[in-house]
C-alpha cells in the first residue's frame, strides 16, 4: 500500500546525543515535510524539501538538520543544539504545485530527551 | 505571519449530535486544509478547500476567503469522530510550502 513510514515510533536519548529519524515514502509525492508537535498544540514547519537535493528552513529550524538525497527519503536528524527536542515529530509529502498540496501523513516519531 | 484562530478549543458531544467548528485567520490565503488527529496521533487530511464547499459522508466544510474563515462540520457524530481538528493555511505572501496551523479544536463524542 502506498504511504509514509516513519521510524523509530519511540525512541529516547540522552542530552548530547543526536538522533535521526526515518521518513519513507512510495506516494511519487516530489514534497517532504517534517512538523514538530508539542503537547496541546499545533504543528509547527522544521524543514521542507521541494525537489531531491534542495530544502529549505521552516519557522524552527535551529537545531535540527536535513538531507534528500532520493526522491522517496526526508531523514531528520535532531542535533544536540536542540534545547528542548521532547516532542512528537511528525513527516509529510505532497505533490508539488502551485501552492502547497494536499499533505499525507506519516504516524509519527515521539522523542524523550532523558 | 498568518494567525490562525480555531474555536471552540474544547467540544465535547454525545454520539449523534452535530456540530461546527470554526477557523479564522488573519490574511488572505490560497490554500486551506482541515485534518483529524486520532488519540495515537495520525493525521488524516480531510479537505484541501481554499473556497467554496465539500462534502464528504458526515463531514463537510466550508471556507469564505474573503471573510477570512472557514467552518468544518460534523453531522451525525460517532465515538471515531474523536480526536483533534486542525486547520492549516498558507498565506498567499507566504512562499511556498509554509501551511500555518492553528492549536486544534479538541473533540470528544460520547456513547
Amino acid at each position: 500500500d502506498g504511504g509514509i513510514t516513519q521510524s523509530p515510533k519511540y525512541l529516547f536519548r540522552k542530552e548530547g546525543q543526536n538522533v535521526t529519524l526515518s521518513c519513507e515514502q512510495n506516494l511519487n509525492h516530489d514534497a517532504m515535510y517534517w512538523y514538530r508537535q508539542d503537547p496541546g498544540q499545533g504543528l509547527r514547519l522544521i524543514y521542507y524539501s521541494q525537489i531531491v537535493n534542495d530544502f529549505q528552513k521552516g519557522d524552527i529550524a535551529e537545531g535540527y538538520s536535513v538531507s534528500r538525497e532520493k526522491k522517496e527519503s526526508f531523514p531528520l536528524t535532531v542535533t544536540s543544539a536542540q534545547k528542548n527536542p521532547t516532542a512528537f515529530y511528525l513527516c509529510a509529502s505532497s505533490i508539488r504545485t502551485t501552492y502547497t498540496g494536499e499533505l499525507f501523513f506519516g504516524e509519527g516519531s515521539r522523542l524523550t530527551v532523558l | 505571519g498568518i494567525q490562525v484562530e480555531q474555536s471552540p478549543p474544547d467540544l465535547i458531544l454525545q454520539e449523534g449530535a452535530n456540530s461546527t467548528l470554526r477557523c479564522n485567520f488573519s490574511d488572505s490565503v490560497n490554500n486551506l486544509q482541515w485534518f483529524h488527529q486520532n488519540p495515537w496521533g495520525q493525521l488524516i487530511n480531510l479537505f484541501y478547500i481554499p473556497s467554496g464547499t465539500k462534502q464528504n459522508g458526515r463531514l463537510s466544510a466550508t471556507t469564505v476567503a474573503t471573510e477570512r474563515y472557514s467552518l468544518l462540520y460534523i453531522s451525525s457524530s460517532q465515538t471515531t469522530d474523536s480526536g483533534v481538528y486542525f486547520c492549516a493555511v498558507e498565506a498567499s505572501t507566504d512562499s511556498w510550502g509554509k501551511l500555518q496551523f492553528g492549536a486544534g479544536t479538541q473533540v470528544v463524542v460520547t456513547p
